[in-house]
């Protein structure tokens, strides 16, 4: 099975806190993603990468930045926290040219921000 | 680029009866069709899914529903049982960089199973 493992499952951070999100797949997945999930605002992608230090912005990338240094691992980073960050961060990994297995999600990082 | 819209945004229904969720996308090009469920607390994960070449397809209780034409595909649970309670998110595929693909996800739906 496909693994995607986010290094924390709970995280609380103070505000102007530089926050590292960290997700790893051990299946050499090209794709990674991160994406925030609050209630009622479904999947809101962030940003993506399809290769080692190739990325892409989401459709929030405001306040967030990303790393990807080798290709199972994929940083997602808040450079000055603030309040309205508090949210659920998933990671998600997925083949570059094929949809054959869709996306495997990791359990997820929930965030606080006091 | 593709828009999904998914409805409705919550589904209450009576243990043992029947629950739909639709979903409609813009990107006539989108070939593929997942729907994921994510249980309270947990990760999404992929129950079903369709390809375009394909107009419906079955597994045990669930089932998914495609129309090319219209632009739309839905998922149906017969015989609900509470386990089924959960968020349903359906999403389509979108190509970029000629050869590479990601998910573009509906808003998603909270199903409800009454006792």
């Amino acid at each position: 099975d496909v693994k995607v493992t986010q290094s924390s499952r709970y995280l609380v951070k103070r505000t102007g806190e530089k926050v590292f999100l960290e997700c790893v797949q051990d299946m050499d997945h090209e794709n990674m993603f991160w994406y925030r999930q609050d209630p009622g605002l479904g999947l809101r992608l962030i940003y993506f990468s399809y290769d080692v230090k190739m990325k892409e912005k989401g459709d929030i990338p405001e306040g967030y930045s990303v790393s990807r240094e080798k290709k199972e691992r994929f940083s997602l980073i808040l450079e000055s926290a603030s309040t309205n960050q508090t949210s659920m961060y998933l990671c998600a990994s997925s083949l570059g040219n094929s949809l054959q297995y869709g996306y495997t999600f990791g359990s997820g990082t929930r965030l606080t921000v006091v | 680029g593709e828009n999904v819209e998914q409805h409705p945004s919550t589904l209450s229904v009576q243990e043992g009866d029947s629950a739909v969720i639709k979903c409609t996308y813009s990107d006539s090009a989108s070939n593929y069709f997942p729907w994921y469920k994510q249980e309270l607390g947990k990760r999404p994960q992929l129950i079903i899914d369709i390809r375009s070449n394909v107009g419906e397809k079955k597994d045990q209780r669930i089932a998914v529903t495609l129309n090319k034409t219209a632009k739309h595909f839905s998922l149906h649970i017969t015989e609900t049982q509470p386990e089924d309670s959960a968020v349903y998110f359906c999403a389509a595929s979108m190509s970029f960089m000629d050869s590479n693909y990601q998910l573009i996800w509906g808003a998603g739906t909270k199903l409800i199973i009454k006792p």
